[in-house]
């Protein structure tokens, strides 16, 4: 089941640069996206959403990019920050159902000093 | 911040025992959920759960899986029978609502390890 898919299992960059997450999906009923955080031993933490009737979502550091037509969504994080290393993960609920978030494999972030 | 808490946060079980997952969701939440990740793998959802029933279920959650809210803080899942591929981080989550721009909150997990 690779509904949602992150291709890059782990991303490294400078601090201060920006960090660029990628997300596909191969289901069209998918209509809302999220991106969550997470930690070491602990549980993953929202961090911004879109949904399928917006291209771009941004709160703070954080932008969310939608290309519907492509199926395929980022995140993008500037300045990145050393506390920003996490893995990230996609998520995504299917029209109809509010409940059941379908999640990516994740991308582990690591920024450098 | 109001978090979800779970316990334990490692639990070891024979196989074939019967183990107990306890959630406290935040306490102006509705919406209670079950997630779990096998090592290695995807977050999977479990199953959802409103106003005292399920709401959404997958299909890993068969019969060997149930949940409940016993009390009005407690949402607990509970493997009547486990298995070795039981084993994995099981992920309690809550929302105000059930929509999509009330975003779930998760706790940090209990880690499952059948023995």
């Amino acid at each position: 089941d690779q509904q949602v898919k992150q291709n890059s299992p782990s991303l490294s960059v400078q601090e201060g640069r920006i960090s660029i997450l990628n997300c596909d999906y191969t289901n069209s009923m998918f209509d809302y996206f999220l991106w969550y955080k997470k930690y070491p031993a602990e549980g993953p933490t929202f961090l911004i959403s879109i949904s399928s009737i917006k291209d771009k979502n941004e709160d703070g550091r954080f932008t969310v990019f939608l290309n519907k037509s492509a199926k395929h969504l980022s995140l993008h994080i500037v300045p990145s920050q050393p506390g920003d290393s996490a893995v990230y993960f996609c998520a995504a609920l299917l029209r109809g159902s509010n409940y059941k978030l379908t999640f990516g494999k994740g991308t582990l972030l690591t920024v450098n000093p | 911040e109001p978090e979800v808490t779970q316990t334990p946060s490692h639990q070891v079980t024979q196989m074939g025992q019967e183990v107990i997952l306890r959630c406290v969701p935040i306490s102006n939440h509705l919406y209670f959920y079950w997630y779990r990740q096998i090592l290695g793998q995807k977050v999977e959802f479990l199953v959802s759960f409103y106003n005292n029933e399920i709401s959404e279920k997958s299909e890993i959650f068969d019969d060997q899986f149930s949940v409940e809210r016993p009390d009005g803080s407690n949402f607990t899942l509970k493997i009547r029978s486990t298995k070795l591929e039981d084993s994995a981080m099981y992920f309690c989550a809550s929302s105000v609502m059930g929509s999509s721009n009330q975003p779930q909150h998760f706790g940090d997990g209990t880690r499952l390890s059948i023995l």
